[in-house]
């Protein structure tokens, strides 16, 4: 069993409609929790970063976090076409440095029709 | 502010040839990451670097793999011999520092193919 699941997709909705996406983990270690979308031919890019459970709202984005169930997803309202993309749940944990590198799910492509 | 830069972009070479890939972090980012993009997957830590010291690198396949970060700002990663399974993306990313808060900001990468 991997660290992190994520459903590679494609998943292909609607323009306008609300997106979910989820990764589960089974390291209990992990501790913060990312977001990152990424275009094709460029890097990751920083969308949402967490700590807690809970939800995290950043204007049409929600990060939500469930430590106890080791499930997190990201909610995208409004979806517009400039969202297709692939995105990339992460997650990382602390050692006695300091953090550590992030371990990432394989991303889900997402495709917003117009 | 400037982001991650990374050259070059594009590298095709043989398998058994070596190649080296660079990295200039964000002004002022003291942790410096090297990940390895295959297609199809999520990135993977090779190596993180605090300062001018490894701070991990149990994912490197130190065999043929090697990076250095000498003055604690730029990198370099270099394979030496390519193996067809390294054909892959190669992203930095760089942060403030260690602190968990502090999010990892990545470049474009370098897209390896090995022939």
């Amino acid at each position: 069993q991997k660290e992190v699941e994520q459903d590679p997709g494609p998943l292909s909705v609607p323009e306008g409609a609300i997106v979910s996406l989820n990764c589960t983990y089974s390291n209990s270690a992990f501790q913060y929790f990312m977001w990152y979308r990424q275009y094709s031919r460029k890097g990751p890019e920083l969308l949402m970063y967490t700590y807690s459970s809970g939800n995290k709202e950043d204007g049409r984005f929600t990060a939500q976090v469930d430590k106890s169930s080791k499930y997190i997803s990201l909610f995208i309202r409004d979806s517009q076409p400039s969202d297709s993309a692939t995105y990339l749940c992460a997650m990382g944990s602390y050692s006695g440095g300091g953090a550590d590198g992030l371990t990432f799910g394989k991303g889900t492509h997402l495709i917003i029709q117009p | 502010e400037a982001g991650v830069a990374q050259s070059p972009r594009y590298k095709i070479i043989e398998k058994r040839q070596s190649v080296a890939f660079w990295c200039n972090p964000i002004s002022g980012h003291a942790t410096l990451y090297w990940y390895q993009q295959i297609l199809g997957q999520g990135p993977k830590l090779l190596i993180q670097f605090q300062n001018n010291g490894v701070v991990d690198d149990s994912q490197l396949p130190k065999d043929r793999f090697s990076a250095e970060r000498l003055k604690g700002v730029d990198s370099t990663l270099k394979i030496q011999p390519a193996k067809l399974e390294d054909s892959a993306v190669y992203l930095c990313a760089s942060s403030l520092d260690m602190r968990g808060n502090q999010p990892q900001h990545f470049g474009d990468g370098t897209r390896l193919s090995i022939l």
